[in-house]
């Protein structure tokens, strides 16, 4: 069975433009939960999303956003890059249900100048 | 206080040493427990996950859970060079919770030949 998949792998954008990131979850997996890691705060928790729906976010900004389409691939949108957003963005896919385990894409590097 | 806290580390051990890595967690209704092993540059990758009191073991990994004193560890059997990593205490708090892993610090290990 395939991973989970995360394109770009590597972006460098400029403060004040928008970044879109995109993971396709593993194969029968319907739920995309994203975070954030950095050395300081370490890995924090973005949103989740579940049948195209939007069951949880974490305490970020409403510059961060995210959508889930019917395949269950999942994209999250930052507008309005500050220089503190760069970060390694990971993406987990799961089956949804409570006790369900995570499982981490390679993540997306993202640099903002 | 932190909502997971791990042993800060950096842990170093001699090899075929026992590693050990503790987590204690502030949420007296969590559920699900993980540990996850992440190499530098690479994405966090899940070794155990462990949801009753007692001990789970898989190979070299044994994970121990103690809900009444809120504790999880990680015990690393016959430690080898390649377990040199950061590991990751992941709790997910609450039913309600859905897709949310909160995550510890991490604690660095290496383990030198």
């Amino acid at each position: 069975k395939a991973g989970v998949t995360q394109t770009p792998r590597y972006l460098i954008k400029t403060r004040g433009q928008q970044v879109t990131l995109s993971c396709s979850p593993i194969s029968g997996h319907r739920s995309v939960s994203w975070y954030q890691q950095t050395p300081g705060q370490g890995l924090q928790f973005l949103f989740e999303y579940f049948s195209e729906t939007q069951r949880n976010k974490g305490n970020f900004p409403g510059r961060f956003s995210g959508r889930q389409f019917s395949n269950s691939r999942s994209e999250m949108n930052v507008s309005t890059l500050e220089l503190g957003d760069s970060a390694l963005y990971l993406c987990a896919s799961s089956l949804g249900q409570t006790l369900n385990e995570q499982f981490f894409g390679p993540g997306t590097r993202l640099t903002v100048l | 206080q932190k909502e997971v806290e791990q042993n800060s580390g950096p842990l170093s051990v001699p090899e075929g040493a026992i590693a050990s890595l503790n987590c204690t967690y502030s949420d007296r209704v969590s559920q699900s427990f993980f540990w996850y092993r992440q190499y530098s540059g690479k994405s966090p990758e899940l070794i155990m996950s462990i949801y009753s009191n007692g001990d789970k073991e898989d190979g070299r990994f044994t994970a121990q859970l103690n809900k009444a004193s809120q504790y999880v560890s990680l015990l690393i059997r016959d430690s080898q060079p390649s377990d040199s990593a950061t590991y990751l205490c992941a709790v997910k708090e609450k039913s309600t919770s859905y897709g949310k892993l909160t995550f510890g610090q991490g604690t660095i290990l290496t383990v030198h030949p």
